[in-house]
């Protein structure tokens, strides 16, 4: 079956320092979406990417849909303390079943 | 507008006891998701119904899990007997859109500790 991964598992970054994190799908996607979940909460939807090579931004947060539609990845440039937290990647496939989110990345920041 | 609303927050049981969960989506949104999330993991699809119908229910374990969605607003999610293995926060989501496409908005989130 469809299989999400996302490197790195944990990333440890200074205030003001840029933070990627990357999605990997084993199968073509149709879609992706980004959400982020804070200690304690609940995953909110950030972003969703449909076409190959979208790239997308949200103020500090660069969001990027591969050309062959199996990875993505999350930038933020100048991290704050404010995104702290887990970023998943949720990928769907070309069939419209299965909405499969990958293990996450949780970032901290060192203020 | 109301987000996704569940019910309840937390719950302790033992294992081979039962539990069940309450879920009310955002109103009008025809899809629904309850996703398992073990800490440190990633939300793990259980069942998605599109209005009162499964669309797809490949990862529910059936012999344990079951969920309804009457009418095509509230679902609940039922465990019987649970496992220590269940132990997981329990979160449903809804969207607007079809299977698939568009935001999901979660809920808080039901913690099940089985002891």
């Amino acid at each position: 079956g469809q299989q999400v991964m996302q490197i790195p598992q944990y990333q440890h970054v200074q205030e003001g320092e840029d933070f990627t994190t990357y999605c990997n799908s084993s199968t073509t996607l149709s879609n992706i979406q980004w959400y982020k979940q804070r200690p304690g909460g609940h995953p909110v939807f950030l972003i969703q990417l449909v076409k190959s090579g979208e790239v997308k931004k949200q103020k500090r947060l660069t969001f990027q849909f591969g050309e062959a539609k199996k990875n993505s990845s999350l930038h933020i440039t100048a991290t704050q303390t404010t995104d702290v937290g887990t970023y998943f990647c949720a990928g769907g496939d070309n069939y419209g079943q299965n909405f499969v989110f990958g293990p996450g990345t949780r970032l901290s920041v060192l203020p | 507008e109301a987000g996704v609303a569940q019910s309840p927050r937390y719950k302790i049981i033992e294992k081979r006891q039962s539990v069940a969960f309450w879920c009310n989506p955002i109103s009008g949104h025809a899809t629904l998701y309850w996703y398992q999330q073990i800490l440190g993991q990633g939300p793990k699809l259980l069942i998605q119904f599109q209005n009162n119908g499964v669309v797809d229910d490949s990862q529910l374990p059936k012999d344990r899990f079951s969920a309804e969605r009457l009418k095509g607003v509230d679902s609940t999610l039922k465990i019987q007997p649970a496992k220590l293995e269940d132990s997981a926060v329990y979160l449903c989501a809804s969207s607007l859109e079809q299977v698939n496409t568009g935001e999901l908005f979660f809920g808080e989130g039901s913690r099940l500790t089985v002891l």
